[in-house]
């Protein structure tokens, strides 16, 4: 089984609408959690970390479920500025394991 | 203050030939990460440097790559003798001291072997 797991999409949703993105993850040793994006050939950015109490940041609320042991990504309201790939990461210990990733295609 | 810079930002060459990347952290983070990212996939953890130690290469193949991190200057990413499956973007992430889950990345280094 791989450490991270993710749907890889494409999720194409039209503005407005509110999607959900899940991430498993296999090792119960890890301890923190975090969403990234990645815009088509540009570099990872942190969007979010997630903790066990979740996190909501405006439009993004990021929810992290240890006994079943996947994140999860929620995006309200989505607009076009939110194409791109979401990357989850879990990492067991100093090194981050990303996942592959899941696209999102917002259309107008 | 300026993120985390790489360069040369694309370099060709031909197989067999040396590639050096080379990546400057943010100012203040003395953690620096290489990551490695084929076309259509992920990215894969290669190598983790504090200044003039290799903390964990567990991720670097075992041969014709090499990772540096001196006193002054920047982290070097060596490969030697390249191949057409090197052919990646290298990513260079930086986070500081007390938190090396916080990394921030540089804009990567899309390396072509023809």
């Amino acid at each position: 089984r791989k450490e991270v797991e993710q749907d890889p999409g494409p999720f194409n949703v039209p503005e407005g609408a509110t999607v959900a993105f899940n991430c498993t993850y296999s090792n119960s040793a890890s301890q923190s959690f975090f969403w990234y994006r990645q815009d088509c050939r540009k570099e990872p950015k942190l969007l979010m970390s997630v903790y066990s109490s979740g996190n909501e940041d405006g439009r993004f609320t990021a929810q992290l479920n240890r006994a079943s042991q996947y994140i999860s990504l929620l995006i309200r309201d989505s607009k076009l500025s939110d194409s791109a790939t979401y990357l989850c990461v879990a990492p067991p210990g100093g090194n981050l394991i990303f996942g592959k990733g899941t696209k999102l295609s917002v259309k107008p | 203050n300026a993120g985390v810079m790489q360069n040369p930002r694309h370099l060709v060459r031909r197989r067999g030939q040396e590639a050096r990347l080379r990546c400057s952290p943010m100012k203040g983070h003395s953690h620096v990460y290489w990551y490695r990212q084929l076309p259509e996939e992920g990215l894969k953890f290669m190598v983790y440097l504090q200044k003039e130690n290799i903390i964990d290469e567990s991720g670097m193949p075992k041969e014709r790559f090499s990772a540096e991190f001196p006193k002054e200057g920047p982290s070097i990413l060596r490969i030697q003798q390249v191949v057409r499956g090197d052919s990646a973007a290298y990513f260079c992430a930086s986070s500081p001291v007390e938190s090396s889950y916080e990394q921030y990345f540089g804009p990567g280094t899309r390396l072509t072997v023809t």
